[in-house]
């Protein structure tokens, strides 16, 4: 159980392009996702708390306007990289995370790996 | 500062011991855990401690002391799989549900 998706697994795209990455709670209801950057070699930085239907509450030092998340449902949370630039290039990593399940644990989804040209 | 402090890189040889330590600032303190992440991988559960002492999963161990801030993640019997980064995560009450990320210990498990 406790298992959350992300995809796509893997985007390439060009400098000024906007993409979107999606995070999915499979078997359970995840009242918090949680967005995550990770450099080579370096530990996660969190980017931004989300709790679905409310708005999401983002680190200092991250753009809002930049990072869009939008947490539509118990279920879906989506990270979308405006107009991104070779130096947003990182793994995304989400996690999900809900009260009563495992206490403060976290479930994190496979990543995604953002190229930008 | 919610501050997370870990070594960067230890290396040990196939069946050998490594502990991995982990410190953290007590204020706030709520628990703490342990992740394993293989390279381009996301972080796997490997532990959480709320309370003091050991506890003992297989070949692997977390042991906590909330008075000294520290805890420490023990790999026995190692296995050239177990080459990877390990995470040490705190949660702290005044940041929520939120948790602090060190910046992970690399391990190198030689043959």
């Amino acid at each position: 159980g406790a298992v959350v998706s992300q995809h796509p697994s893997r985007v390439i795209c060009k400098s000024g392009t906007s993409v979107k990455i999606e995070c999915r709670s499979l078997d359970f209801q995840a009242t918090t996702m949680f967005w995550y950057r990770q450099f080579p070699k370096q530990s996660l930085m969190l980017m931004a708390t989300s709790n679905e239907g409310s708005k999401a509450t983002y680190e200092q030092g991250v753009e809002k306007d930049k990072f869009l998340i939008n947490h539509a449902s118990l279920t879906l949370s989506t990270l979308t990289v405006t107009s991104a630039h070779p130096e947003d290039s990182s793994f995304y990593i989400c996690s999900a995370q809900t009260p009563g399940l495992a206490g403060d644990e976290q479930f994190f989804g496979p990543g995604t790996r953002l190229t930008v040209l | 500062g919610q501050n997370i402090d870990q070594p960067t890189e230890m290396t040990a040889t196939e069946g050998a011991i490594v502990q991995i330590n982990c410190t953290y600032q007590t204020s706030g303190f709520n628990g703490l855990f342990w992740y394993q992440q293989h390279a381009g991988e996301a972080p796997t559960f490997l532990s959480y401690n709320v309370l003091d002492g050991l506890e003992e999963k297989g070949r692997f161990s977390s042991f906590l002391s909330r008075s000294k801030g520290y805890s420490y993640l023990l790999l026995k019997e190692l296995q050239m799989k177990d080459s990877a980064s390990y995470l040490c995560a705190a949660s702290f009450k005044a940041a929520g549900n939120k948790l602090t990320f060190g910046g992970g210990t690399r391990v190198l498990v030689k043959p």
